[in-house]
């Protein structure tokens, strides 16, 4: 299996300031991870593939220049939410894949007042 | 593209019932499916994941079974109690994970 950690768990901010959200993979090397974002009351939609090393594959309907990705490691990827507005509140959840399994993170909910 | 179908959105049913919830997908070329469940405001329990080449996975009163001919899964809950309560969704993973819109299972004591 795969450990995956989110930091941090929940986050408020105000409207216009950037939040940084990570996903480690804790004992697992991962040239893959994804992003998934839930709104309430719905399910997860994947925004984005990002592979270590290169730049991220974004979904059709996401903005690559607002939800920037960053795979610097095998073991870490960051989401970067700039300029966050409070359409942008959400549940922010990512994966990795260990050979044909996903494991996916605990999560984090980001409220932007 | 991948298409992911629970049904049905919700049930609602008194305590000790069998119970199933039911899952379709599209592109039969996955590499597995997972059933989890999730609580109001948390994150994900992976409860049973299927590899294509299996039928079913079983876990306590828990049993998932995946035709990968037909695009289904089923998710069999045995003698339901009110901490089953969550909602359901299952993932179709075919390089990444598409996931339905879930089942929303309310168990009455």
């Amino acid at each position: 299996g795969a450990v995956v950690s989110q930091h941090p768990s929940r986050v408020i901010c105000k409207s216009g300031t950037s939040v940084k959200i990570e996903c480690r993979s804790l004992d697992f090397q991962a040239t893959t991870m994804f992003w998934y974002r839930q709104f309430p009351k719905q399910s997860l939609m994947l925004m984005a593939t990002s592979n270590e090393g290169s730049k991220a594959t974004y979904e059709q309907g996401v903005e690559k220049d607002k939800f920037l990705i960053n795979h610097a490691s095998l073991t870490l990827s960051t989401l970067t939410v700039t300029s966050a507005h409070p359409e942008d509140s959400s549940f922010y959840i990512c994966s990795v894949r260990n050979l044909d399994t996903q494991y996916f993170g605990p999560g984090t909910r980001l409220t932007v007042l | 593209k991948q298409e992911v179908t629970q049904i049905p959105a919700a049930l609602s049913v008194p305590e000790g019932e069998n119970l199933v919830l039911n899952c379709s997908f599209t592109d039969s070329a996955i590499y597995n499916l997972q059933w989890f469940r999730q609580d109001p405001g948390k994150g994900l329990t992976s409860l049973l994941l299927i590899q294509s080449s299996q039928r079913e996975q079983t876990s306590g009163r828990l049993n998932a079974s995946l035709d990968k001919s037909s695009g289904r899964s089923t998710l069999y809950i045995a003698a339901s109690q009110p901490g089953d309560s969550a909602t359901y969704l299952c993932a179709a993973d075919a390089g990444k994970s598409t996931f339905g819109d879930g089942t929303t299972l309310t168990v009455k004591p």
